[in-house]
């Protein structure tokens, strides 16, 4: 148990569907993050938050949509996927970005798009 | 532009020490982190260095010299539940984000 909890853990979506993958951390933190894990490849930060503020768009396709309505809380709102979408993804959070180098991570939603 | 290069795969013996290396071009350093990750797990945080050095904990060790844009991660008395994928990540001053390398894939066999 790493105190940041995802739902659901394993996702299958078409490509014209709209799902959302949800994320709580339950560790007081003020910084959250989105990372896309694919085979061989490295974690890919996708968006970061800090106060509930988008402070990093890592160039992210406009199908991927993330959402924070409080520091507790992250959503990233999935639309019109594309079949190299599917990997892990993994939210994160720390106490605050200055001290981002240590993050908890989630256990990840696998998503597969067909 | 940042890179993190790192062994795609290690295989090591119960109770032996195995070293993993990560080599890292960024623009802007803030310290160099490792993380590791269980199959069908989340990755979690194993040790920081900022400065250059050893810095201990337990059975692991990591180091750092940034004259050399180089680090490690130590493990000894190798156990078979240390088996799982290892990262290192550089924090980036610019951006204040971690960037991960493709990550090490150790295997401890009896």
């Amino acid at each position: 148990e790493t105190g940041v909890t995802q739902t659901p853990r394993h996702l299958v979506m078409g490509m014209t569907n709209k799902k959302s993958l949800k994320c709580e951390q339950h560790l007081g933190h003020n910084a959250m993050y989105w990372y896309k894990q694919s085979a061989k490849k490295p974690l890919e930060l996708m968006f970061v938050y800090s106060l509930e503020e988008r402070v990093e768009n890592n160039s992210v396709p406009s199908r991927f949509s993330p959402e924070c309505p409080n520091s507790s809380h992250l959503f990233l709102h999935l639309h019109t996927l594309q079949p190299e979408d599917s990997a892990l993804y993994l939210c994160a959070s720390s106490h605050n970005r200055a001290s981002g180098n240590t993050i908890y991570f989630g256990e990840g939603s696998w998503l597969t798009v067909v | 532009g940042q890179s993190l290069e790192q062994p795609s795969e290690v295989t090591a013996v119960e109770g032996a020490i195995v070293q993993i290396n990560c080599t890292y071009q960024t623009s802007g350093f803030y310290g160099l982190s490792w993380y590791q990750q269980h199959d069908g797990g989340a990755p979690t945080f194993l040790s920081y260095n900022a400065l250059d050095g050893l810095e201990e904990t337990g059975r692991f060790s990591s180091f750092l010299s940034r004259s050399d844009s180089y680090g490690y991660l130590l493990l000894q008395e190798l156990q078979m539940k240390d088996s799982a994928s290892y990262f290192c990540a550089v924090m980036n001053t610019g951006f204040q984000k971690l960037v991960f390398g493709t990550g090490t894939r150790l295997l401890v066999s009896p």
